[in-house]
């Protein structure tokens, strides 16, 4: 079975452009939640979708948005980038959203904003 | 305070031995713990979890849960060098999703 993927696995933007970031969980979940992984910290928490609804939103500005598809892909997007959202945006992949649910990370997307 | 805590440095073990980590959550209504392990360059792999006070056994893993002084724990018997990765502490506060509130992580270092 595939685990999850996410597209593309590095991209170098510019200051001020805007991001698309693509995610597809794993064959039968239907959560996915983003995280932003900075050089020498925990993953922080931005989103989480489930069955096409926001579930959750961590403290990041409006700049930051995200949707699920009815397939349960997601994707994260990002306007007007700074130098400091340069980090590895990670898709965890759930079945639900139950208490003893286990998340499944991508391989990630690292973002480079110069 | 932050909600998940995990202040040890770098930890160097030799090869064969026990490594141990430990990591403190805030929020005494957290319910699920976890444990992930994130190679250099990589994303990070679930190897643990634990919801229950006690001890859970993986292989060499050993997840160790105390919710009264609100810490977890994990070992790794027989250290290989292959362990050489950080080690992510996460806790899922629940309440109708799976936000996951991660610890900074701890490197460890096996020595052959």
């Amino acid at each position: 079975d595939a685990g999850v993927t996410q597209s593309p696995t590095h991209l170098i933007k510019t200051r001020g452009q805007h991001v698309t970031l693509r995610c597809s969980p794993i064959s039968g979940h239907k959560s996915v939640s983003w995280y932003q992984q900075v050089l020498g910290q925990g993953p922080q928490f931005i989103f989480q979708y489930y069955e096409k609804e926001e579930r959750g939103r961590g403290n990041f500005p409006d700049r930051f948005s995200a949707r699920q598809f009815p397939n349960y892909s997601s994707e994260l997007n990002v306007n007007a980038l700074l130098l400091g959202d340069s980090a590895l945006y990670l898709c965890a992949s759930s079945p639900g959203t139950g208490m003893n649910t286990e998340a499944f990370f991508g391989q990630g997307t690292r973002l480079t904003v110069v | 305070q932050k909600e998940v805590e995990q202040n040890s440095g770098p930890l160097s073990v030799p090869e064969g031995a026990i490594a141990s980590l430990n990591c403190t959550y805030s929020d005494r209504v957290s319910q699920s713990f976890f444990w992930y392990r994130q190679y250099s360059g990589k994303s990070p792999e679930l190897i643990m979890s634990i919801y229950s006070n006690g001890d859970k056994e993986d292989g060499r893993f050993t997840a160790q849960l105390n919710k009264a002084s609100q810490y977890v724990s994990l070992l790794i018997r027989d250290s290989q060098p292959s362990d050489s990765a950080t080690y992510l502490c996460a806790v899922n506060k629940g309440a109708g999703n799976n936000r996951l509130a991660f610890g900074k992580g701890n490197q460890v270092v096996v020595i052959p």
